[in-house]
């Protein structure tokens, strides 16, 4: 069955470093999502991408984060200048773009656990 | 801003028992909404996906129910297992291609 994936598992980096989060949607889906879970928390919405652009964004998707779909199969999530409060585990997803049935599910990746010293 | 809210936050139910999780959300000009369930330390999985146009959907055990006009949605699951034991999320998708979660319930089933 296809998956998303999504790589590296963990990253640990230094604050005020930049990193790149990297995942795989499922290869016919057209819709893509970054969410985030900070540990203990709720799930968090950060950005959906369409088209390739953004079609939405949350208040957490400030001006530190950015999104790119370089070709025709990645999908990344930068953050330009880490802070200790960006630790979460970071969730990709990809939905295919049915219409009013079943198909419209989300299906989510396994996560990147980002660590920030 | 939609806000999504479960109810409990955990649940403790010996095995066999049938039991409801709880979902409502403000908004209710809603695209669709999903239940999940989330193993400790693991990503999500789908369970169950209704279209705002949908009052129910069934998979197995699991039977999911929408009242848009309400802001409501229960999980049903029947002849709860052991390993049933896990996080459920309800999430909201909204008309403008953002999906908004709830806390969660954690569920324990005890054999």
């Amino acid at each position: 069955e296809p998956e998303v994936t999504q790589t590296p598992s963990h990253q640990v980096t230094q604050m005020g470093q930049e990193v790149i989060l990297r995942c795989v949607p499922i290869s016919n889906h057209l819709y893509f999502y970054w969410y985030r879970q900070i540990l203990g928390q709720k799930v968090e919405f950060l950005v959906s991408f369409y088209n390739n652009e953004i079609s939405e964004k949350s208040e957490i998707f400030d001006d530190q984060f950015s999104v790119e779909r370089p070709d025709g199969s990645n999908f990344t999530l930068k953050i330009r200048s880490t802070k200790l409060e960006d630790s979460a585990m970071y969730f990709c997803a990809s939905r295919h773009p049915g219409l009013a049935d079943s198909t419209d599910t989300q299906y989510f990746g396994p996560g990147t656990r980002l660590t920030v010293l | 801003k939609q806000k999504v809210t479960q109810i409990p936050a955990a649940l403790s139910v010996p095995e066999g028992e049938n039991l409801v999780l709880n979902c409502s959300f403000t908004d209710s000009a809603i695209y669709n909404l999903q239940w999940f369930r989330q193993d400790p330390g693991k990503g999500l999985t789908s369970l169950l996906l209704i279209q705002s146009s949908q009052r129910e959907q069934t998979s197995g055990r699991l039977n999911a129910s929408l009242d848009k006009s309400s802001g409501r949605s229960t999980l049903y699951i029947a002849a709860s297992q052991p390993g049933d034991s896990a996080t459920y999320l309800c999430a909201v998708m909204g008309n403008n291609n953002d999906m908004r979660f709830g806390a969660g319930t954690r569920l324990t089933v005890k054999p």
